[in-house]
């Protein structure tokens, strides 16, 4: 199935520590996204990447940031985490068609489940 | 302003029985509507995906149906299992821009009773 990975999958942490959420795909797919999550509500999109060197904000305002330097690694950062950053935050990739495109699927990885104390 | 929304919120059904779970889209325009399966703690998995012109697609147990022009879509799972316990995920896309941009509805709850 999906050869997208996230680490850690569970992280507690406490207030003003900086930390790396990892994400690697094997698939070689250009387009990779990350997404927020709380209980019972919807995804919602924080940061993309259409390849190697492009980053680009998503429509939540987030105190993240991405970068990428190799195609299959898609980390996001939080230089000072808070409590208000506890969520699920799930990585995604896809071909090159698109994110909406009728012939392209959205792999997810299984997420990582932040809390900040 | 494009909007998914999901019903039933929750639902209970016993294991072997049907069920059939609703999306009202208000996306526009409209490219197509995807419904994915996300099992507590992991990330979403693609179940079907429909274009404008498909009014239904099976995968295994799970038959989607589109009705564009009331912008409804339904999801019914047959013969339920108990692995068919998770939460059911109805995403838009639209035609905004050559990349498309996708509207996440807030998922139904399936649990299923043995």
């Amino acid at each position: 199935e999906a050869d997208i990975y996230q680490t850690p999958r569970y992280l507690v942490i406490g207030t003003g520590k900086k930390i790396t959420l990892e994400c690697s795909q094997t698939m070689g797919h250009d387009k990779m996204y990350w997404y927020q999550q709380d209980p019972g509500m919807e995804l919602h999109l924080i940061h993309y990447s259409y390849g190697v060197n492009s980053t680009e904000k998503g429509d939540l305002s987030s105190e993240s940031t991405v970068s990428r330097i190799r195609t299959e690694h898609f980390p996001l950062t939080l230089e000072s985490a808070r409590p208000s950053h506890t969520s699920q935050y799930l990585c995604a990739s896809s071909e090159r068609e698109g994110e909406g495109s009728a012939n392209e699927k959205l792999f997810f990885g299984s997420g990582t489940q932040l809390s900040v104390l | 302003k494009n909007q998914v929304e999901q019903s039933p919120q929750s639902l209970i059904i016993l294991e072997g029985k049907n069920c059939t779970l609703q999306c009202n889209y208000t996306v526009s325009p409209f490219s197509n509507l995807r419904w994915y399966k996300q099992d507590t703690g992991r990330g979403p998995v693609s179940l079907t995906i429909m274009t404008f012109s498909e009014n239904t697609k099976s995968n295994g147990r799970y038959t989607a149906t589109l009705d564009a022009d009331t912008k409804q879509s339904s999801l019914h799972i047959t013969a339920s299992q108990l692995s068919d316990s998770a939460s059911y995920i109805c995403v838009v896309s639209d035609r905004g821009s050559t990349l498309g941009r996708l509207y996440f509805g807030r998922g139904t709850q399936l649990t299923v009773w043995p």
